[in-house]
């Protein structure tokens, strides 16, 4: 079982580009959730999706968007992006049916905006 | 949403000792309570969690104990090693297995 695999690790943007991050979830997991860490705090919940559809989203403006595939992997994209969108961005899969079940985290992709 | 406090934001302890991190929350209808250990440069780890119909949970050397009534639950470290020192994080879910991370505990052990 090779967990949550994210992709690529470390990545370096200029301002006003656009990124796409990508995961793989836990083998038998079929959510996908995205969050943001910033350095020095907790992890800040983005968005999950779930049979292919964007299910909750938090606090985070609509240039960050995202997509799942039949295959449960996802992708979060982020346009127009501005300094503050630095940060570590990590996906969590988890397998839908009950309101809480546990979640796995991958390593991260550490996003750097200059 | 939840609301979650997490006390204290850091922690040093000599390896040998005990440890306890206390997380606070809000929402009186979380019934699944998980902590996480984050060490550098990786990702959030889940090692322990607990469910609301239960009071206390022990993996070996860490627990959780759970006080509904007062809406909050601890982790406690015993033993302390210097592969224990993380940045430790309570999460308890707000809908869909969507999680409400505390600010974290740093926690230093100390050979």
């Amino acid at each position: 079982d090779a967990g949550v695999t994210q992709s690529p690790t470390h990545l370096i943007k200029t301002r006003g580009q656009q990124v796409t991050l990508r995961c793989s979830p836990k083998s038998g997991h079929d959510t996908v959730s995205w969050y943001q860490q910033a350095l020095g705090q907790g992890p800040q919940f983005i968005f999950q999706y779930y049979e292919e559809e964007e299910r909750q989203r938090g606090n985070f403006p609509d240039r960050f968007s995202g997509h799942q595939f039949p295959n449960y992997s996802s992708e979060l994209n982020v346009n127009a992006l501005l300094l503050g969108d630095s940060a570590l961005y990590l996906c969590a899969s988890s397998l839908a049916g009950t309101a809480n079940t546990e979640a796995f985290f991958g390593q991260g992709t550490r996003l750097t905006v200059v | 949403g939840e609301n979650v406090e997490q006390h204290p934001s850091t922690l040093s302890v000599q390896e040998g000792d005990s440890a306890v991190i206390k997380c606070t929350y809000s929402d009186s209808a979380s019934n699944y309570f998980p902590w996480y250990k984050q060490e550098l440069g990786k990702g959030p780890q889940l090692i322990i969690d607990i469910r609301s119909n239960v009071g206390e949970k022990k993996d070996q050397r860490i627990a959780v104990t759970l006080n509904k009534t007062a809406k909050h639950f601890s982790l406690h470290i015993t033993e302390t090693q210097p592969e224990d020192s993380a940045v430790y994080f309570c999460a308890p879910p707000s809908g869909y297995s969507t999680l409400t991370f505390g600010k974290g505990t740093m926690l230093l052990v100390s050979p």
